[in-house]
């Protein structure tokens, strides 16, 4: 049961431009929102948060969008940046006492 | 602050071998994690520790992998015997309390069973 799914493995963008990952999710009892990002032979890093009752959260070129109706989670990054180039995974949690659960990922490439 | 630590970073062993993973949480963090990340998917928990109390295992197979967190700081997680199927990447993490604080994840253990 992916409870978490991110539908497209991979997203290439051009430098400058905007990134956008997209998750979703089915059940309706999660009540955090997170995206962490690897680089290759990393491990996972927090990126940003979401609060179930929020909407949009924004840190720098990082902004995260909730649909709860939708059951729609999005990242947009702005303007992407070589750097960016990983792989991002969106995860979510219940409070009471559930466990964090990851998508399969999605790789960004930013070219030059 | 000093990261999360894991050794050792690769390992290749024959199947039916034991093999044991280490790890070394960021200080003051509560909570220890141990991931399993397959190729292509997600890191999918093993076990989660809150001090030196294994409070999430259920997704652990008891069977061949055991954990322990003496003294609620290092932990290690062994497989014994290892099968062809446990090839994969073995991930620490740590936090300070629960999911209510962002995991901090080492580089992971590449494990290769041959």
């Amino acid at each position: 049961d992916q409870q978490v799914k991110q539908n497209s493995p991979s997203l290439s963008v051009q430098e400058g431009r905007i990134s956008i990952l997209n998750c979703d999710y089915t059940n309706s009892m999660f009540d955090y929102f997170l995206w962490y990002k690897k680089y290759p032979a990393e491990g996972p890093t927090f990126l940003i948060s979401i609060s179930s009752i929020k909407d949009k959260n924004e840190d720098g070129r990082f902004t995260v969008f909730l649909n709860k109706s939708a059951k729609h989670l999005s990242l947009h990054i702005v303007p992407s940046q070589p750097g960016d180039s990983a792989v991002y995974f969106c995860a979510a949690y219940r409070n009471s006492g559930s466990r964090l659960t990851f998508g399969e990922g999605t790789q960004l490439t930013v070219n030059p | 602050e000093a990261g999360v630590v894991q050794s050792p970073r690769y390992k290749i062993i024959e199947k039916k071998q034991p093999v044991a993973f280490w790890c070394n949480p960021i200080s003051g963090h509560n909570t220890l994690y141990w991931y399993l990340q397959n190729l292509g998917q997600g890191p999918e928990l093993l076990i989660r520790y809150e001090n030196e109390e294994a409070v999430d295992d259920s997704q652990l197979p008891k069977d061949r992998f055991s954990a322990e967190r003496l003294k609620g700081v290092d932990s290690t997680l062994k497989i014994q015997p290892a099968e062809l199927g446990d090839s994969a990447v073995y991930l620490c993490a740590s936090s300070l309390e629960g999911y209510n604080s962002p995991l901090h994840f080492g580089n992971g253990t590449r494990l290769t069973v041959t």
